[in-house]
């Protein structure tokens, strides 16, 4: 049973516009909920992370939204630009034990000039 | 030269051959993390090492065997390859914070 799930397996926006991608979650055992973008060829590089006990976090074009009572997460690049486009991959990791990531499914997110 | 490296990038093999896929990290954690990559599935979890000796399975451990041979090697066995094992494999190191996680460029693994 999938515990992060991103519904959307593609997006496609506008340069200059907002792009969001969203993440939803079934286990409330995660401390940690990263997102992860990968370029084809290479593996995951982490962009940005929010803890459990905030609901937002923001590091220049990119915020991380986190609503715990929905379960739900939100990443938000604004303005998007060209060289976003790449999947971007929802992770949380587990509070307990060995710590592990949980990932979702990816969205590949698409910039049109 | 990267901080996770492994090799093969590419490779095709026959239903039933042994194949070990390599990782080495110079970035000095102590853990280590095979993944797999499918489409529509995102990455799924095969083993982890918290060190050398110490192997742990994850979700989707069946027809997979690891060895950590030092803290800074790490390798990925398929026993008896299988055409569902085709898929993008990615290693992974991390420090102790929630966001240290650094992974290899992956080895694209076709089984025929």
């Amino acid at each position: 049973d999938q515990q992060v799930k991103q519904n959307s397996p593609s997006l496609s926006v506008q340069e200059g516009r907002i792009s969001i991608l969203n993440c939803d979650y079934t286990n409330s055992m995660f401390d940690y909920f990263l997102w992860y973008k990968k370029y084809p060829a290479e593996g995951p590089t982490f962009l940005i992370s929010i803890s459990s006990i905030k609901d937002k976090n923001e590091d220049g074009r990119f915020t991380v939204f986190l609503n715990k009572s929905a379960k739900h997460l939100s990443l938000h690049i604004v303005p998007s630009q060209p060289g976003d486009s790449a999947v971007y991959f929802c992770a949380a990791r587990e509070i307990q034990g060995a710590q592990k990531l949980v990932f979702g499914q990816g969205t590949r997110l698409t910039i049109n000039p | 030269d990267a901080d996770v490296t492994q090799t093969p990038r590419n490779r095709i093999t026959k239903t039933g051959k042994r194949i070990m896929l390599e990782c080495s990290q110079t970035k000095g954690h102590d853990r280590m993390y095979w993944y797999r990559q499918d489409p529509g599935l995102g990455l799924r979890l095969i083993y982890y090492s918290f060190d050398v000796k110490d192997i742990n399975k994850g979700e989707i451990s069946d027809g997979y065997s690891v060895s950590r041979q030092a803290q800074a090697k790490f390798s990925l066995s398929l026993e008896s390859a299988i055409p569902n094992q085709t898929a993008l494999y990615f290693c992974a190191t991390r420090d102790r914070g929630p966001d240290g996680y650094t992974f290899g460029s992956g080895t694209r693994l076709t089984v025929v």
